[in-house]
């Protein structure tokens, strides 16, 4: 089955430090990778994607995303947290095998915290 | 802003009633996809709709249904409302295929009491 984990439901990090948010995905075809991040009472705000190609992903605002096969895993990192980073971040996993249906399988969220 | 527009932003339903939720997807994209998310949880998918037609369902029942136009504008109803129905209501449009990122409007948050 399909699903993808984030082990941690909060991560605190002080402003200027580097950040890692976790992820750990399962799928039976080729995983495509997605970070979101939603800000209270908004819909999600996409960041960045993993499709195939160069394990290391860049996308907006600075974060970056690295992609490991074997460790099944794809977390997202920035070298240096901002407060208004502070937001809920989803990791989310579409199954290359699930033809041309969109679905998307999301982790529960973790919730960044970047004090000053 | 992605684009993606939905409508209303909140609404107050009584168990039992029906409620019709709408959305604008963004210019270009000819998929929409709908997702409940309760408090606290993460997103989970209710179904897509791929040029007018269903093209993919997730574990709700038949009580959920929805709509694609000509346009790519989309509607989710809901009938028989439960309590448990009580969550962000999220639209997303996409290009076709399993490789293009969802755009998500900002969301309708449903209270059912």
């Amino acid at each position: 089955a399909q699903s993808v984990a984030q082990p941690e439901d909060q991560v605190n990090v002080a402003e200027g430090n580097p950040l890692t948010v976790k992820c750990t995905y399962s799928v039976s075809g080729n995983p495509y990778l997605f970070w979101y991040v939603q800000y209270p009472n908004r819909g999600l705000q996409f960041l960045l994607k993993y499709i195939t190609g160069d394990n290391l992903v860049k996308g907006s605002y600075g974060f970056e995303a690295e992609f490991n096969k074997s460790q099944t895993s794809f977390h997202l990192k920035k070298p240096s947290a901002l407060v208004s980073d502070s937001a809920l971040y989803f990791c989310a996993v579409r199954d290359g095998s699930s033809g041309n249906t969109g679905k998307l399988i999301f982790g529960q969220g973790t919730t960044l915290q970047v004090k000053p | 802003e992605t684009g993606v527009t939905q409508s209303p932003t909140h609404l107050i339903k009584t168990r039992g009633q029906q409620v019709t939720l709408r959305c604008s997807s963004q210019s270009g994209h000819n998929t929409v996809s709908w997702y409940q998310q309760a408090l606290g949880q993460g997103p989970q998918f209710i179904f897509q709709y791929y040029r007018e037609e269903e093209n993919g369902r997730g574990n709700f029942p038949p009580r959920f249904s929805g709509l694609q136009f000509p346009n790519y504008s989309s509607e989710l109803n809901v009938n028989a409302l439960e309590l448990d129905d009580s969550a962000l209501y999220l639209c997303a449009s996409s290009a076709a295929g399993v490789s293009t990122e969802a755009f998500f409007g900002q969301g309708t948050r449903l209270t059912v009491v």
